[in-house]
């Protein structure tokens, strides 16, 4: 069965303040890991693919780096919008289902 | 940008009784998926939306309690069935447009309570 751990649950960073969140994975042959942003009262927001080990992608403050066994999301310098639920999926590469980690929730104070 | 749209965006239900959630796309898609998501929780997978024939549904949800139509490409409904208050959910609907690779895109979801 396809695992997705995310780490930390919550940070909480001053304005400007770079950190790295976490996803820990096992899946059986990877088409892709996902990663999404949640705001509250909304649906997950899609922001990147990763599909290979070595592969980054990045918009505006934020990059998606992918290994063998976890993603990073880096976030560099964040802004008080950038305080959001991340949520990271992983889709087996014989089907088209995600399985979502329990996300962490980031928080930016000006 | 996708334009997903569910219905209704929220609802207070008594105990015993069904609701048919609705998820609108402005465009045809391949796919079509039913998420659940538990306060605080993350996302579960209910079942993927076929079109023209059953749902397949995962591990731990079934068709009489959560009947599922997609009658066209772009649009399907969920009905929560017999409802009780362990049914008290955000349910989300997702789908995947047309293309190589495209990623799943999620509506705003329906925040279902109840009492």
């Amino acid at each position: 069965e396809d695992q997705v751990t995310q780490s930390p649950e919550a940070l909480r960073l001053q304005e400007g303040e770079s950190s790295s969140l976490n996803c820990s994975y096992t899946v059986s042959g990877l088409r892709g890991l996902f990663w999404y942003r949640q705001d509250p009262g909304k649906g997950p927001e899609f922001l990147f693919t990763l599909y290979s080990a070595g592969e980054e992608k990045e918009k505006e403050r934020l990059k998606a780096t992918l290994t063998k066994k976890e993603s990073f999301l880096h976030i560099t310098a964040p802004k008080p919008e950038d305080s959001a639920t991340y949520l990271c999926a992983v889709q087996p590469s014989n089907d088209y289902k995600l399985s979502f980690g329990a996300g962490t929730t980031v928080t930016v104070r000006a | 940008s996708a334009v997903i749209s569910q219905k209704p965006s929220r609802d207070i239900c008594q105990r015993g009784t069904s609701l048919t959630i609705q998820c609108q796309v402005d465009s045809q898609v391949t796919m079509m998926f039913w998420y659940r998501q538990q306060p605080g929780q993350s996302l579960t997978l209910i079942a993927t939306a076929n079109q023209g024939s059953e749902a397949t549904y995962e591990s731990g949800f079934v068709i009489d309690k959560f009947p599922i139509s997609r009658p066209n490409l772009t649009f399907s409904t969920l009905t929560v069935s017999n409802m009780s208050p362990e049914d008290s959910s955000i349910y989300l609907c997702s789908v995947v447009y047309q293309g190589v690779n495209q990623p799943q895109h999620f509506g705003d979801g329906t925040r279902l309570s109840i009492l």
